[in-house]
Parts: C-alpha cells; sequence; structure tokens
C-alpha cells in the first residue's frame, strides 16, 4: 500500500520563477491538504482539496493556488516566487469523511529560491 | 495568544526516563488534538490523536487531554535514544465549508542521552 508520495524532493529557483510541486495521497484517501514548514517552525497550512473544490484556505497570497484532479492528486502552484518562499513543503492526505482524524504526511519538497 | 503553543526545549532526559511534552491551544471549539514527530530533514510522523477529554495509551506513548484546560500533553514512557526529535502539537480548526487544518505549534526538541 503506496504511502503520500511527492514529487520532485528538491527544487531550486530564482525570484520571480514559477513552480509546481506536486502529490498523490495514499490509496484510499480523497482529501489533500498542503503546508509549509520553515526552518526552525511548525508546519503552517497553505489550502485543502476535496472534490477537486478548495474547501480551507489558510493565510497565504493569491500566488499560492492548487488544484485537485479526478484521481485525488493535487498540485501546489505558486507564482512570483519570493526569497520567503524557501521552505519544506508537505502534502497530507485523509478521508472527507474522516476529516477530524490524523492526515498522513508525505515526504515533502525543499524548496529553495535564489 | 497564539493559537498553539509549546515549549521549544530542548527536553534532555536520560535514556528509560519517562519524557513529558505539553501543548496548549486557544479555540475552544477545536475537536481533535495530534502528536506527530519529525527528525530532522523528515516530514512529520503521527504518534497519536485524541479527541476525548482523558488519557490515550499507545505501547509507550500517552495522550492526555483537558478540555477545560485547553492542554494537551504527551508521555513517552523508557524514553530511548530514537526518540530524539521534535515533537510537534497540532488541533484540527474547522471552517465554514467544513474542510479542516491542523494548526501546528513550533514543535518541541526531545533529546534522549544514552
Amino acid at each position: 500500500d503506496a504511502g503520500v508520495t511527492q514529487s520532485p524532493t528538491h527544487l531550486i529557483k530564482t525570484r520571480g520563477q514559477q513552480v509546481t510541486l506536486r502529490c498523490s495521497p495514499k490509496s484510499g484517501h480523497d482529501t489533500v491538504s498542503w503546508y509549509q514548514q520553515a526552518l526552525g517552525q511548525g508546519p503552517q497550512f497553505i489550502f485543502q482539496y476535496y472534490e477537486e473544490e478548495e474547501r480551507q484556505r489558510g493565510n497565504f497570497p493569491d500566488r499560492f493556488s492548487g488544484h485537485q484532479f479526478p484521481n485525488y492528486s493535487s498540485e501546489l502552484n505558486v507564482n512570483a516566487l519570493l526569497l520567503g518562499d524557501s521552505a519544506l513543503y508537505l502534502c497530507a492526505s485523509s478521508t472527507w469523511l474522516l476529516r477530524f482524524n490524523e492526515q498522513f504526511f508525505g515526504p515533502g519538497t525543499r524548496l529553495t529560491v535564489l | 495568544q497564539k493559537e498553539v503553543e509549546q515549549n521549544s526545549g530542548p527536553l534532555s532526559v536520560p535514556e528509560g526516563a519517562i519524557a513529558s511534552l505539553n501543548c496548549t491551544y486557544s479555540d475552544r471549539g477545536s475537536q481533535s488534538f495530534f502528536w506527530y514527530r519529525q527528525y530532522s530533514g523528515k516530514s512529520p510522523e503521527l504518534i497519536m490523536f485524541i479527541y476525548s477529554n482523558g488519557d490515550k495509551e499507545d505501547g509507550r506513548f500517552t495522550a492526555q487531554l483537558n478540555k477545560a484546560s485547553q492542554y494537551v500533553s504527551l508521555l513517552i514512557r523508557d524514553s530511548q535514544p530514537s526518540d530524539s526529535a521534535t515533537y510537534l502539537c497540532a488541533v484540527n480548526k474547522v471552517s465554514g465549508q467544513a474542510g479542516t487544518a491542523l494548526i501546528f505549534g513550533k514543535g518541541t526538541t526531545l533529546s534522549v542521552s544514552s
């Protein structure tokens, strides 16, 4: 049973560029959430997708956008990258019907903005 | 006041001792509470979640919840050097659209010496 997968593992971009990160949830899960974790901080919630719609959004600017596909996989897009966007980006999967229960994290994508 | 607060530590305990990690939260509407363990450079790994007042035990780990005091704790019995990691406390925040977000504390760093 495959767990949550994310790609790529690492990414280096320059300021102003755009980036797309990808996530596939665990088998049987239909809900994907994205988090940003800066060094020395806890993860911060970006947004959550279910049935291809954004269901909740954290305090992040519109430069951060997402998408969920019919197979439940998801993308996170960040436009006009800033140095402060350098972080570990985590995808978490869960089941909508059990959404008060646990979320399982993927290995993350380490984004470095130069 | 931050939504979820943890003592950043480091908390140092000798091998075989009990490690006690604490967390307070501000939203009385929070319904479920989570402890994740994160090794350096890795993604968070779920240890336990709890949603009822009282204690919940799983092997060497016990989670304690006191909703009246808005307090969650994690006890690790017979601590091992392999328990050395950052422990993240998270609470589940529900939005008007019924989406859920995990709100994390900054984490407590635990060091177990052999």
